[in-house]
């Protein structure tokens, strides 16, 4: 069956510009997750959603960042006024979410981000 | 706070020598445990995970990982590298008191010929 797919797999972008960035979970999985893999920074989590909402925001690294999930599928990450320290892999993942904190998780491709 | 440490930011090796990846970790609570791979151009998959029971857990292609709760381990090992587990490596880790999967900073494992 299809994988976590996100759109688009590279996005170039001139600082200051707003980026949206998609997630398609697999189907059927209730949890998405949105992670941040940058260069010296490792797998850094960002947001969490069961079904639509989201119980912990806390990986948000700035109020510039923002994610909605709507439907209990697709998910959006939106990033205002970009700089260049917001360039980086944006990773989304989903799960079955029967426990989410055992459940495996799965990986989309990810999207580059490139800020100039 | 917890906190996954990868002491091997990368690992050299020639095909079919053994090889350990390792990974620590801080909590205070009790915690599951998984190792992901990246393999080139490829996104991350889980390798195996560590939930409950035998503290020995084994993946499909060879690797196994142990959970050393006196130690704070869960390092990775193979017998017998083959040159297709060339990637990345990364040890996570989820405890009962949090909502996220920390990651450790990832060990790129280079199988060479």
């Amino acid at each position: 069956g299809a994988g976590v797919s996100q759109s688009p797999s590279n996005k170039v972008t001139e600082k200051g510009k707003d980026v949206e960035l998609r997630c398609d979970p697999i189907s059927g999985h209730t949890a998405l997750y949105w992670y941040r893999q940058s260069l010296g920074q490792g797998l850094e989590f960002l947001i969490y959603f069961q079904g639509n909402s989201a119980p912990d925001k806390s990986g948000l690294p700035s109020d510039r960042f923002s994610a909605e999930r709507t439907g209990g599928s697709v998910s959006t990450l939106t990033i205002q006024r970009t700089q260049q320290e917001d360039s980086a892999v944006y990773l989304c993942a989903s799960s079955l979410a029967t426990n989410y904190r055992t459940d495996t998780q799965y990986f989309g491709p990810g999207t580059r981000l490139t800020v100039l | 706070a917890q906190s996954v440490t990868q002491l091997d930011s990368q690992v050299p090796v020639f095909e079919e020598a053994p090889v350990e990846l390792r990974c620590n970790y801080s909590s205070s609570v009790s915690v599951y445990l998984f190792w992901y791979v990246q393999y080139p151009n490829q996104g991350l998959q889980l390798l195996l995970k560590y939930l409950s029971g035998s503290t020995l857990v084994k993946s499909i292609n060879g690797f196994e990982a142990e959970f050393n709760k006196s130690q704070t381990s869960f390092h990775l090992r193979k017998p017998s590298v083959h040159i297709s587990d060339t990637a990345e490596y990364f040890c996570a880790v989820f405890n009962n008191a949090g909502n996220m999967l920390t990651f450790g900073g990832g060990t790129r494992l280079m199988v060479k010929p």
